[in-house]
């Protein structure tokens, strides 16, 4: 079955510092969504990607899709501590959505 | 505002318990998931039901069940609660069609003894 595959597991940056997750899929997807995580909390949709090689920006938050629709990334410019968290992408399955395991975020002020 | 609710935010259940984790959602989906949480290993689909009555395995079925009687309730049933379930328990809903978004619960938090 289709599989989701995030990396990295695990990142640590100084408040200030660049951060990318990865995602990559075994299939191609019809779209794409990323989700937020706090500390304590429960995953929070950010955005969906729909087209292929689109971008989307949420302020200092950067959205692709792949050309081949295989694969996207999330990059975040001069974290901030609010960005701490798990982020998670996800691809439809059916009537679920296939998770990737996350990347969770740790920003050092 | 959209919804989900969880019965419990903590609970503390004894080994060959039945246990049962309610979740309701006000949006009127049709879909509604139940996943667990452990550190490193993500979001994990236990059930998931995408009508009344109607329920589907995920990807670690074995030692829950589900019940939809209702179209805004999904129940999580461990018939015999084990010690290697404890764990955060998440339920989601979502309406049918790509590209919707899928909202969650607050997540109950099981430590079965």
């Amino acid at each position: 079955g289709q599989q989701v595959m995030q990396i990295p597991q695990y990142q640590h940056v100084q408040e200030g510092e660049d951060f990318t997750t990865y995602c990559n899929s075994s299939t191609t997807l019809s779209n794409i969504q990323w989700y937020k995580q706090r500390p304590g909390g429960h995953p929070v949709f950010l955005i969906q990607l729909v087209k292929s090689g689109e971008v989307k920006k949420q302020k200092r938050l950067t959205f692709q899709f792949g050309e081949a629709k295989k694969n996207s990334s999330l990059h975040i410019t001069a974290t901030q501590t609010t960005d701490v968290g798990t982020y998670f992408c996800a691809g439809p399955s059916g009537y679920a959505l296939n998770f990737g395991k996350g990347t969770s975020l740790l920003v050092t002020p | 505002d959209v919804k989900v609710t969880q019965s419990s935010r903590y609970l503390v259940k004894r080994t060959g318990e039945k246990v049962f984790l309610e979740c309701v959602q006000d949006m009127d989906h049709e879909n509604m998931f139940w996943y667990r949480q452990d550190p490193g290993l993500g979001l994990r689909l236990i059930y998931f039901s995408y009508d009344v009555k109607m329920k589907e395995k995920g990807d670690i079925p074995e030692g829950y069940s589900v019940s939809r009687e209702k179209k805004e309730r999904f129940s999580l049933i461990l018939e015999s609660a084990s010690t290697n379930q404890t764990s955060m328990y998440l339920c989601a809903s979502r309406q049918t069609g790509g590209g919707y978004e899928q909202y969650f619960g607050p997540g109950t938090r099981l430590t079965v003894t």
